[in-house]
């Protein structure tokens, strides 16, 4: 099956801050979301982004379907931005049974 | 619109009872799908329901079973609960997966049901 590999797996940042996370996955995907889980374990869609870019206010994400990667920026983050991000794909035509990285860790201080 | 509705919230079994968790998707979505949170294992899929029917299902013992009823709710159920079933569930719905649109194919959480197996 489809493998998602995510880093880094912990991110320690200065509120203000920038950051990059980054997806890589095993095989071609005709879906891929990237979500944030708070500290409340609450999942929040925050992309579908199979393939090129999309941006969400301080957030952005891009996805090279060729080259089988996948990044989501951060950018001024805030402390509000802490928690875990993740990254799931499938290749399933049939259906969303998403794949789902470890994630990255994320802890914004002030 | 409301969200992801999860029932109960947090669960508290002991080993060799089943439970039942519930699950109603948001207003118009078909798709629900479960997955399971643990520490050493992470995000891992359960199964998918879309218009009554499993349409995907994950690597799980047939412990784990499912359905969903004409409305889109649906159902989980653990019979013969084993100490390494304590997890998160969480479940998630879609409008129509499998027809590649955005749209279609985001996935919405709910909380989560917390079950403890003692």
């Amino acid at each position: 099956g489809i493998q998602v590999e995510q880093s880094p797996p912990d991110l320690i940042l200065q509120e203000g801050a920038n950051s990059t996370l980054r997806c890589n996955f095993s095989d071609s995907v005709n879906n891929l979301q990237w979500f944030h889980q708070n500290p409340w374990g609450q999942l929040i869609n925050l992309f579908y982004i199979p393939s090129g870019t999309k941006q969400n206010g301080r957030l952005s994400a891009t996805t090279v379907a060729t080259e089988r990667y996948s990044l989501l920026y951060i950018s001024s983050s805030q402390t509000t931005d802490s928690g875990v991000y993740f990254c799931a794909v499938t290749a399933n035509q049939a259906g969303t049974a998403l794949i789902f990285g470890k994630g990255t860790t994320l802890s914004v201080s002030s | 619109k409301a969200g992801v509705t999860q029932t109960p919230r947090y669960l508290i079994k002991t080993r060799g009872q089943q439970v039942t968790l519930s699950c109603s998707p948001i207003s118009g979505h078909r798709s629900v799908s479960w997955y399971q949170q643990t520490p050493g294992q992470g995000l891992q899929f359960l199964f998918e329901y879309f218009s009554e029917t499993q349409r995907n299902k994950g690597n799980f013992p047939g412990r784990f079973s499912g359905r969903q009823f004409s409305n889109s709710r649906s159902e989980m159920n653990v019979s013969t609960l084993e100490l390494g079933d304590s997890a998160l569930y969480l479940c998630a719905s879609s409008l129509a997966p499998g027809t590649v649109t955005a749209t279609n194919e985001k996935l919405f959480f709910g909380s989560g049901t917390q079950l403890s197996v003692l």
